[in-house]
């Protein structure tokens, strides 16, 4: 595609449900970043993909959170048993290799009530 | 483990002015050094991209410059405007983790 699609753009889930984010990359990078940007504060890293493995797991907060890739595209991010601190805007980023030029999705914005 | 500090954490300028983002880094191993724009509710934007053998990059009214050595990049923006207001982040890469450390960004207000 044109760019990094993030779906859904916004969900609001109950505390204690499961929920399941969406990244496309941009078709033929094989590096996928996903990041979580509380409000108003910086961005902290969760994972990161090389093709359809994970090197670099140190940034899921808890076992609560996991990430796929299939293959050198899409990447679901799961948060099971969502808590009230989990409200973030989750970004997910491509780049052709880890070391080029990142492109960012518009995020999508998770509130737990 | 690489640490990326901004500052100011805010700026506040008139419009016409010439004014300079900061950046540093502690680990100066990096591979190269990106910088993105991010304005309210939205994702990040890609502005400059600077490789580690570089000293700077430019795209039309942004300059951004890179001293290894140092552990500092500047973002220059010439002559603000209001629609430049926006938080401004830098991104240091390093290959050994294979991943960009942020910094918290600089937010630009820049006043008509």
């Amino acid at each position: 595609g044109a760019g990094v699609s993030q779906s859904p753009s916004n969900k609001v889930t109950e505390k204690g449900k499961d929920v399941e984010l969406r990244c496309d990359p941009i078709s033929g990078h094989t590096a996928l970043y996903w990041y979580r940007q509380r409000l108003g504060q910086g961005l902290e890293f969760l994972i990161y993909f090389q093709g359809n493995s994970a090197p670099d797991k140190s940034g899921l907060p808890s076992d609560r959170f996991s990430a796929e890739r299939t293959g050198e595209s899409v990447s679901t991010l799961t948060i099971q048993r969502t808590q009230q601190e989990d409200s973030a805007v989750y970004l997910c980023a491509s780049s052709w290799q880890g070391y080029t030029e990142a492109f960012f999705g518009q995020g999508t914005r998770l509130t737990v009530v | 483990k690489q640490e990326v500090t901004q500052i100011p954490a805010a700026l506040s300028v008139p419009e016409g002015e010439n004014l300079v983002l900061n950046c540093s880094f502690t680990d100066s191993a990096i591979y190269n050094l990106q910088w993105f724009r991010q304005d309210p509710g939205k994702g990040l934007t890609s502005l400059l991209l600077i490789q580690s053998s570089q000293r700077e990059q430019t795209s039309g009214r942004l300059n951004a410059s890179l001293d290894k050595s140092s552990g500092r990049s500047t973002l220059y923006i010439a002559a603000s405007q209001p629609g430049d207001s926006a938080t401004y982040l830098c991104a240091a890469y390093n290959t050994n983790a294979g991943k960009s450390t942020f910094g918290d960004g600089t937010t630009l207000t820049v006043k008509p």
